[in-house]
C-alpha cells in the first residue's frame, strides 16, 4: 500500500513559537493532501485540503494565518503553526490521495504537539 | 447538518464475535470507510462500501445499507490486538470524509 510519513513525531515547543510539520508520500504522488487536527477521545477534524500548485481550502473556524498550509510538490505538504499556543496541543495528522482513486485516503503516522 | 453516530464504548470477549454500528446523515454519498485506530496512532484504513451488502475481509466485515443510512462492522475471533478505536466515516458529495466519534473497543481475556 501507499505509505506517507510526518516529521516530526513528536514536538514540544514554547508558547509563541512557530512549529513546521512536514508530511511526505513516499512511494505516489499525491495531488491532494489533507490536514487533520485530533484532541484527546475526539474524532479526526479536517482542518484543510491542499492541492498541488494551489491555495489550501480551509474548513470553516480554522485560521489560515495561523495555520500556514504549503503543498509545493506533488510528494510533500507542510503545515506550519505559527506563534503556538497550549491550545494548540494536539495530535496533527496528514493523509494523502493519488487522485487516481478517490476511495482512499493513506494517513501519515501523525505528529504530537505539545506547547508549554 | 451532516452526521455520523457510532456507539462510544463497546466491551467484548477475546474469541468473541462484536458488531459496530454506524448510521449517517451526509449531503450526498460517495463510500463509507472504516478506519481503526491504536492509542496515540493515526487511523488505518480497514473498509470502503459504497455499494449495498457486505464485504468481508478476513476476521473484518462490513456491511452497508444506503437507504437506511446505516452500516457495521463485524469483528470475528476477536483478539486483544483488536483492542482500539474503530472510526466511521462517510465521503459526501464534495468528496471530504465526514468522521464520526469513533468507538473504543475493549476487548477483555
Amino acid at each position: 500500500g501507499a505509505v506517507v510519513s510526518q516529521h516530526p513525531s513528536r514536538v514540544i515547543c514554547k508558547s509563541g513559537t512557530s512549529v513546521k510539520i512536514e508530511c511526505r508520500s513516499l512511494d505516489f504522488q499525491a495531488t491532494t493532501m489533507f490536514w487533520y487536527r485530533q484532541f484527546p477521545k475526539q474524532s479526526l477534524m479536517l482542518m484543510a485540503t491542499s492541492n498541488e500548485g494551489s491555495k489550501a481550502t480551509y474548513e470553516q473556524g480554522v485560521e489560515k494565518d495561523k495555520f500556514l498550509i504549503n503543498h509545493a510538490s506533488l510528494t510533500l505538504s507542510t503545515l506550519t503553526v505559527t506563534s503556538a499556543h497550549p491550545e494548540d496541543s494536539s495530535f496533527y495528522i496528514c493523509s494523502a490521495c493519488s487522485g487516481r482513486d478517490y476511495n482512499e485516503q493513506f494517513f501519515g503516522p501523525g505528529t504530537r504537539l505539545t506547547v508549554l | 447538518g451532516q452526521n455520523i453516530d457510532q456507539p462510544t464504548e463497546m466491551t467484548a470477549t477475546e474469541g468473541a464475535i462484536v458488531q459496530i454500528n454506524c448510521t449517517y446523515q451526509t449531503s450526498g454519498f460517495n463510500g463509507l470507510f472504516w478506519y481503526q485506530q491504536h492509542a496515540g496512532e493515526a487511523p488505518t484504513f480497514l473498509s470502503y462500501n459504497v455499494l449495498d451488502g457486505l464485504e468481508e475481509k478476513g476476521r473484518f466485515s462490513s456491511f452497508l445499507s444506503r437507504s437506511k443510512g446505516y452500516s457495521y462492522l463485524l469483528l470475528k475471533e476477536l483478539q486483544m490486538k483488536d483492542s482500539a478505536s474503530y472510526l466511521c466515516a462517510v465521503m459526501d458529495s464534495n468528496y471530504q470524509l465526514i468522521w464520526g466519534a469513533g468507538t473504543k473497543l475493549i476487548i477483555k481475556p
